[in-house]
């Protein structure tokens, strides 16, 4: 069956430019979490959507960063004007229930 | 003072031994807690639930200690397809999971 499908898998963008992430859940979960992971570190949290409810944006690290998700579906994040820090495996997740998460593949970023 | 703290490791044992790690929590109303497995360059992937009562699976024995607030991986008969980043993941009250950094593990012929 389908799991959860991100886009793109690798972005090389330069510092300053905008980039959108995407991420497909597993039909019919309705909780997705997007994390990131910088080399050699934990996952951070940073935001969850669960149903209709108002996001838990509090792991977002700064307001150049920001997510959206469509009809309960696919979600967007969003990081404007790029900085260097940036540069981490973007990861998403679903879940039928907001316990545990399947993951998808990730998108590796790089901000040169 | 993290929310989950592990050991990151490496551990590296042979083939065929029997290793533990631990993580601990800070949030003492946390109430789910997992385990994952994550190998190099890919995504986590959920290894077991850890119950009050423990748990096992095959080789894999999750345990559970609230009074110290420490979960346990144990590993049996170690296999070199073990080898893999174990990530500690607790639900600490906040809606989405808290992950540890890891502890890497080497199975080694």
């Amino acid at each position: 069956g389908a799991g959860v499908s991100q886009s793109p898998s690798n972005k090389v963008t330069e510092k300053g430019k905008d980039v959108e992430l995407r991420c497909d859940p597993i039909s019919g979960h309705t909780a997705l979490y997007w994390y990131r992971q910088s080399l050699g570190q934990g996952l951070e949290f940073l935001i969850y959507f669960q149903g209709n409810s108002a996001p838990d944006k509090s792991g977002l690290p700064s307001d150049r960063f920001s997510a959206e998700r469509t009809g309960g579906s696919v979600s967007t994040l969003t990081i404007q004007r790029t900085q260097q820090e940036d540069s981490a495996v973007y990861l998403c997740a679903s879940s039928p229930q907001y316990l545990l998460g399947f993951f998808g593949p990730g998108t590796r970023l790089t901000v040169l | 003072r993290k929310e989950v703290e592990q050991d990151p490791g490496p551990f590296n044992v042979p083939e065929g031994a029997t290793v533990a790690f631990n993580c601990t929590y800070s949030n003492s109303a946390s109430q789910s807690f997992f385990w994952y497995r994550q190998d190099c360059r890919k995504e986590p992937k959920l290894l077991m639930s850890v119950y009050s009562s423990g748990n096992e699976d095959g080789r894999f024995t999750a345990q559970l200690n609230r009074a110290s607030q420490y979960i346990s991986l144990l590993i049996r008969d170690s296999k070199l397809s073990d080898s893999a980043t174990y990530l500690c993941v607790v639900n600490t009250g906040r809606r989405a999971l808290t992950f540890g950094s890891g502890t890497r593990l080497q199975v080694q012929p």
